[in-house]
Parts: C-alpha cells; structure tokens; sequence
C-alpha cells in the first residue's frame, strides 16, 4: 500500500521568511511518481511539480524548490522569501502503477499543510 | 483554454435525497478522477476511468456512490440516500494520458451538504 504523510498540519511564518515543507512516502514500488499541488483559498489544486523516481537531482524554480532524498523516502518543499500570496495548503501526493491488467496511476494524497503567510 | 468543469459548485440536500454531480474534463484527456475532500482529511480517491477500460471503483465509500463516464467525456457521480457524513467537496480531476507523469487537472469542486 502507498502512503503519504505529512507531519505538518499548519504552518504560519512571517512574509520574507523561508519555510520548508515537509513529505514522507511509503510505497513497495520501484517506479513511482511524486507531485506537489497548492490549494489556496479559492479552492482549485494547481500542480506545482513533478518527479520521479529514478531522478533524485533537487530542482529550483524561482522562489521554489524541491529536495527528493529517496533514501528517507521524502521529498520536502521549500519556499524562499515566502510572500502573503503562498498562502495556501499544500498538498503532497504520490503515484504508483498497479500491474492489474493494465495500468491506473491513481494519486494518493497527504493530509495537506496549511501554510499561513503573515505580513 | 477551458480547464475541468464541475457542476454545481453548491448543492444542499436533504438526508436520504439523491444527489448527481457533474464533470467535464479537458477536452482531450483521456483519463477522468473522483476525489473527495473533507474538512481536515486531505483527498480521498474516490473512482478512475481511463478510456474505455473498466473503471477503477476501489475508492467508492459504499454502494450508494456511483459513476459513469458517457462517450469518454462527461461524467455524473451519483450518491443515493445522502447521509449527513457524504458532506464534502467532491473533486474532478482529468489527465492527459494514463501514466504516472502525467498531472492531474482539478476542477473546483462540488461542495455538498447534506442536512
């Protein structure tokens, strides 16, 4: 069975700040994919990123970045100089494939973090 | 372009009414997700339809839940005898292709209240 859990249910920083999320993972598989999607207030999951199990390089997209360690099985997301509009909770998720005559990449979420980012 | 379709965004009902919920996924994406969001629990996989396979019920909570997918597009996810715990955001979410790298789109979801 995969698992996704994320120990932090809410975290509040002061705008500027750096913060880090974090994203523990079980799964059995050797190939798998791991995601982050944002929901801010307004409700709709927008994918930030993906990466798979075979590429462990860190990846930075402007204020973003992602460190996927698969020896702890965690794949930790910072945000740097956070500003009011990261506000959101974040979403961890895992994808593995099921041989059962055919394939369903079905996600499976954590329980999210609330991040509040005050002024 | 148009992203994924949910329909109503709002539906309050009544115990023990029937209750249809509509998505229409991106035009193209072959693959179609129910999820289901409640307050604190993260997302609940729920059904997956991919093409014309079989779909994946595995997530479905009891038999009062259901889905179809008509002509590989437009899907209702029906809940029969609504009990006050069906009360959630009902997310749809299409995908390009099935496979693992492939992003899931959401809608914005149904919230449903059942009283």
């Amino acid at each position: 069975a995969q698992k996704v859990t994320q120990a932090q249910t809410e975290i509040s920083v002061v705008e500027k700040e750096d913060v880090t999320l974090d994203c523990v993972y079980e799964t059995r598989d050797t190939t798998y994919y791991l995601f982050w999607y944002k929901q801010p207030p307004s409700g709709e999951l927008v994918f930030l990123i993906r990466r798979n199990s075979f590429d462990e390089q860190n990846e930075i997209s402007g204020r973003y970045s992602w460190n996927f360690q698969k020896s702890t099985s965690s794949f930790n997301f910072t945000i740097t100089a956070s500003q009011v509009v990261d506000s959101a909770v974040y979403f961890c998720a895992l994808s593995e494939a099921r041989n059962s005559g055919g394939s369903n990449y079905k996600l499976t979420f954590g329980k999210g973090t609330l991040l509040t980012v005050n002024p | 372009g148009a992203g994924v379709s949910q329909s109503p965004s709002n539906k309050v009902t009544e115990k023990g009414k029937d209750v249809e919920l509509r998505c229409d996924p991106i035009s193209g994406h072959t693959a179609l997700y129910w999820y289901r969001q409640s307050l604190g629990q993260g997302l609940e996989f729920l059904i997956y339809f991919q093409g014309n396979s079989a779909p994946d019920k595995s997530g479905l909570p009891s038999d009062r839940f259901s889905a179809e997918r008509t002509g590989g597009s437009v899907s209702t996810l029906t809940i029969q005898r609504t009990q006050q715990e069906d009360s959630a955001v009902y997310l749809c979410a299409s995908s390009l292709r099935t496979g693992g790298d492939s992003p899931l789109h959401f809608g914005n979801g149904t919230r449903l209240t059942v009283t």
